[in-house]
């Protein structure tokens, strides 16, 4: 069965500073991997997938089958950042396994 | 465009009562999914769709879960003999296809609260 973890329920980083929230599967296929974000108020939306390789708000995340990750980083962390980040999987079979999210507070 | 809706946004109601739980997906979208959101944790897959089909139920949690999707397009979440650990935000979501590289669309959410 697959298996996501977001190991920090909670990050607090100061706005400008590099932030980066953990993400680790575990799926014995090769896995689609993907970043959701809720604001504040709103619904839950992609932020970026694997396969893209794009760049969304200034967001990367990079897959590292050695390790089974799929952490999200960007250099330099502004308030509007502030919401709540999923980590998800997808299988070839369709189905969708979520981690439990990682609050991120960004700080003045 | 309309995005995905999801009826009603609240659900307040007793143990032991049923309830309809609705869900209107973006149209052409052929794959839909219901996940089940408890406080401090993440969507919990319960079943998806391809079209009239459930492709995958294994997350229903029992069988008083039950959905349907009779014209491939709006889909209805059933529960039976409601439980107070059945209180949750209940999310659908839907997708172009079941192809795993594509994005869901997430509703708004129906908060039951089962008292």
């Amino acid at each position: 069965a697959q298996r996501v973890t977001q190991p920090e329920k909670l990050l607090s980083v100061f706005k400008g500073a590099p932030v980066e929230l953990k993400c680790n599967y575990s799926y014995s296929g090769s896995p689609e991997l993907f970043w959701y974000v809720q604001y504040s108020r709103q619904r839950l939306q992609l932020l970026l997938r694997h396969i893209s390789r794009e760049s969304i708000k200034g967001f990367t995340a990079d897959l590292n089958k050695g390790e089974t990750s799929f952490h999200l980083k960007k250099p330099f962390a502004q308030e509007e950042d502030s919401a709540m980040y999923y980590c998800a999987l997808n299988t070839n079979a369709g189905k969708s396994t979520f981690g439990d999210g990682t609050t991120l507070t960004v700080k003045p | 465009g309309a995005g995905v809706s999801q009826t009603p946004s609240n659900k307040v109601t007793e143990k032991g009562k049923y309830v309809e739980l609705r869900c209107d997906p973006i149209s052409g979208h052929t794959a839909l999914y219901w996940y089940r959101q408890s406080l401090g944790q993440g969507p919990e897959f319960l079943i998806y769709f391809q079209g009239t089909g459930a492709a995958d139920d294994s997350g229903l949690p029992n069988d008083r879960f039950f959905a349907v999707r009779p014209e491939g397009s709006v889909s209805t979440l059933k529960i039976q003999r409601t439980e107070r650990g059945d209180s949750a935000v209940y999310l659908c979501a839907s997708s172009p296809s079941a192809d795993p590289y594509n994005e869901q669309f997430f509703g708004p959410g129906t908060r039951l609260t089962v008292l």
